[in-house]
Formats: C-alpha cells, sequence, structure tokens
C-alpha cells in the first residue's frame, strides 16, 4: 500500500527558510522509474508543481521560484524534502507530495500541510 | 511554460445528468511516442487531488467508468456521464509532456 505524509513547521516568518518532508512508504526512491513531486496550494486558489526528484537523483525545478528551491531525498529511510528558501506571504499555502507514474500525472498523494508565512 | 485552460460548468447541474469539462492547452500535449500527455483529477472538498484519467483517455485505477477522457492535440474534454453527488468538487487538468508541469485553472462542480 502506497502512503505519503507531510510534514513541516506550520508557520514561519518572512525571509526564513521552509523545510518541507515527505515521508513514504510502498515504494522506494531508489527503484528506477520512481520520483516524488511536491506541489502546492495557496487556499482556494489551484495547484502550482514546484519540483521532482527521481531515483537516479535527477530533479527538476519551477523557474517561477527561480532558485529558491532545493529538493532532496534520503533513500534509505524513504523520505523527500523540499527547501524555500526567503519565504513570504505569498508562500502560505497547502504542500503536498505526490508520486508521479504513467503520463507524469500523479497516482497517489499526501494528505497536505499547511504552511503560513506571517509576521 | 505550458498554459492550461479550463472552461465553466454551468452550476448547479441536475443529478443524473451528463456534463462535459473542457481543457485547451497552449502547445500541442500529443508527443513523439504516440500518447497524449493530458491528466485529469477530482479535488474533492477537504481532500487531496485524485487522478481520474491520464494519458488524455485512460481511467486510473478504481475510477468509476462514468468518467472518460477524449480529446485532440491541444483541446480534450473530461465528460461525466450521469453525476452523482459524490462528484462534487474541483476537476483540474494537467499536462505531463514537460517541465515545469502545469495544472489548469479548475472547473468546480456543483450539484442540484
Amino acid at each position: 500500500q502506497v502512503t505519503l505524509k507531510e510534514s513541516g513547521p506550520g508557520i514561519l516568518q518572512p525571509s526564513q527558510t521552509l523545510s518541507l518532508t515527505c515521508s513514504f512508504s510502498g515504494f522506494s526512491l531508489s527503484t528506477s522509474g520512481i520520483c516524488v513531486s511536491w506541489i502546492r496550494q495557496p487556499s482556494g486558489k489551484g495547484l502550482e508543481w514546484l519540483a521532482t526528484i527521481c531515483w537516479e537523483d535527477s530533479k527538476g525545478y519551477n523557474p517561477s521560484l527561480k532558485n529558491r528551491l532545493t529538493i532532496s531525498k534520503d533513500t534509505s529511510n524513504n523520505q523527500a524534502f523540499l527547501k524555500i528558501t526567503s519565504v513570504d506571504t505569498a508562500d502560505t499555502a497547502i504542500y503536498y507530495c505526490a508520486r508521479p507514474t504513467e503520463g507524469i500525472s500523479f497516482d497517489y498523494w499526501g494528505q497536505g500541510v499547511m504552511v503560513t508565512v506571517s509576521s | 511554460d505550458i498554459v492550461m485552460t479550463q472552461g465553466a460548468l454551468p452550476n448547479p447541474v441536475p443529478s443524473g445528468e451528463s456534463v462535459s469539462i473542457t481543457c485547451r492547452s497552449s502547445k500541442s500535449l500529443l508527443y513523439s511516442d504516440g500518447k497524449t500527455y493530458l491528466n485529469w483529477y477530482l479535488q474533492r472538498p477537504g481532500q487531496s487531488p485524485q487522478l481520474l484519467i491520464y494519458w488524455m483517455s485512460t481511467r486510473a485505477s478504481g475510477v468509476s467508468d462514468r468518467f472518460s477522457g477524449s480529446g485532440s492535440g491541444t483541446d480534450f474534454t473530461l465528460k461525466i456521464s450521469g453525476v452523482e453527488a459524490e462528484d462534487v468538487g474541483v476537476y483540474y487538468c494537467q499536462q505531463g509532456l514537460e517541465f515545469p508541469l502545469t495544472f489548469g485553472s479548475g472547473t468546480k462542480l456543483e450539484i442540484k
């Protein structure tokens, strides 16, 4: 059974660095073809893909966030991570991790973690 | 970036009626492997998105056959045959052709 679960700080202040963890089970990031992605959703708004990391450590980032994103993984502990530097209120959102599959679609999603940026 | 544009529904829709949700991409999503990289999701209120359709017309595992996807390289339709109360939510299309992956702005379905 595939599951994913996000965790994060809940609230942080502008200019700080947001660190998120995706803990998953039912698959391994050491298996050929497996990737994990991060997607966010501001309250009441649509979905925005942020980044993807794959089994061979290839990475893809959304250029709209310029150089603020860093995705990484810990294969041994079945975790993926996302860091966003210099956060501001526009980064307030629910952050999801999800597993890409056929057609670069996302067949499994975590429950999401709410992150609020506020002074 | 590939821009995904979704149409609206004439909400609320009577239960049992069939509806079509449209999505258009700014670039053809037909790849050289012959597959069209267009996916559909339903996000029910308070829940994470759920994959319905991938490769434009392939239903995801466990998805009701009331859902069907069709289209061309740039124009796509998700049809729901006989809407039910459990279909309420926001439907998103998403292109999987290239990074950055992009989603449509969503189409809300309400049922009468």
